[in-house]
């Protein structure tokens, strides 16, 4: 069983749509979480971290289950800049504190 | 913000030679660094994590003595690819943690390095 597990996807959705994304991890021990975003042939970037409380950043908003070892992202009023892959990461903790990354799940919006 | 290179950018190099690639951290000090592989719609995937002034760590699978790396100062960390095989080709990018972000567990990533063995 890998350790983050993504839906691939691809998901293409239109303009304004909203979309959600789903993550679950295996490693119970896990200390923290992030959502990344990937372009084409680029680096990835962090969009953000993932409390328990669940947060929000715009028309993003990410969620946490520790319970259940499941983290989401759901995207409202999608542009077509949204266009990109969506990486779940989860931090193993002290004392190297490694990543470590889904294999991404691609979302295109369409015009 | 904090940012991180990596040179070169991208490179095309015949199967057999070596090849090396430096990771720096341009505006803060980093005491680890990491090294990630990433083939074309797969994962990133950790091959080792660096820190100055000793050793590194390698994640199972990776060879050592095939991908060298080198931690000498708190800002420049280096990968070297020895005999590289047209199956190392792949996106090879580094990520550093800030020194001075106590208990920070955000990494900074590099522009990646896209390697082609012909």
């Amino acid at each position: 069983r890998k350790e983050v597990e993504q839906d691939p996807g691809p998901f293409n959705v239109p303009e304004g749509a909203t979309v959600a994304f789903n993550c679950t991890y295996s490693n119970s021990a896990s200390q923290s979480f992030f959502w990344y975003r990937q372009d084409c042939r680029k680096e990835p970037k962090l969009l953000m971290s993932v409390y328990s409380s669940g947060n929000e950043d715009g028309r993003f908003t990410a969620q946490l289950n520790r319970a259940s070892q499941y983290i989401s992202l759901l995207i409202r009023d999608s542009k077509l800049s949204d266009s990109a892959t969506y990486l779940c990461v989860v931090n193993k903790g002290a004392p190297a504190r490694q990543l470590t990354f889904g294999s991404g799940t691609q979302l295109t919006v369409l015009p | 913000g904090a940012v991180v290179s990596q040179h070169p950018s991208w490179v095309i190099c015949k199967s057999g030679t070596s090849v090396k690639i430096e990771c720096r951290s341009l505006d803060f000090q980093a005491t680890t660094m990491f090294w990630y592989r990433q083939f074309p719609k797969q994962s990133l995937m950790l091959m080792a994590t660096s820190n100055e002034g000793s050793k590194a760590t390698y994640e199972q699978g990776v060879e050592k003595d095939k991908f060298l790396i080198n931690h000498a100062s708190l800002t420049l960390s280096t990968l070297t690819v020895t005999s590289a095989h047209p199956e190392d080709s792949s996106f090879y990018i580094c990520s550093a943690r800030d020194l001075g972000l106590a208990g920070a567990y955000e990494q900074y990533f590099g522009p990646g390095t896209r390697l082609t063995v012909t």
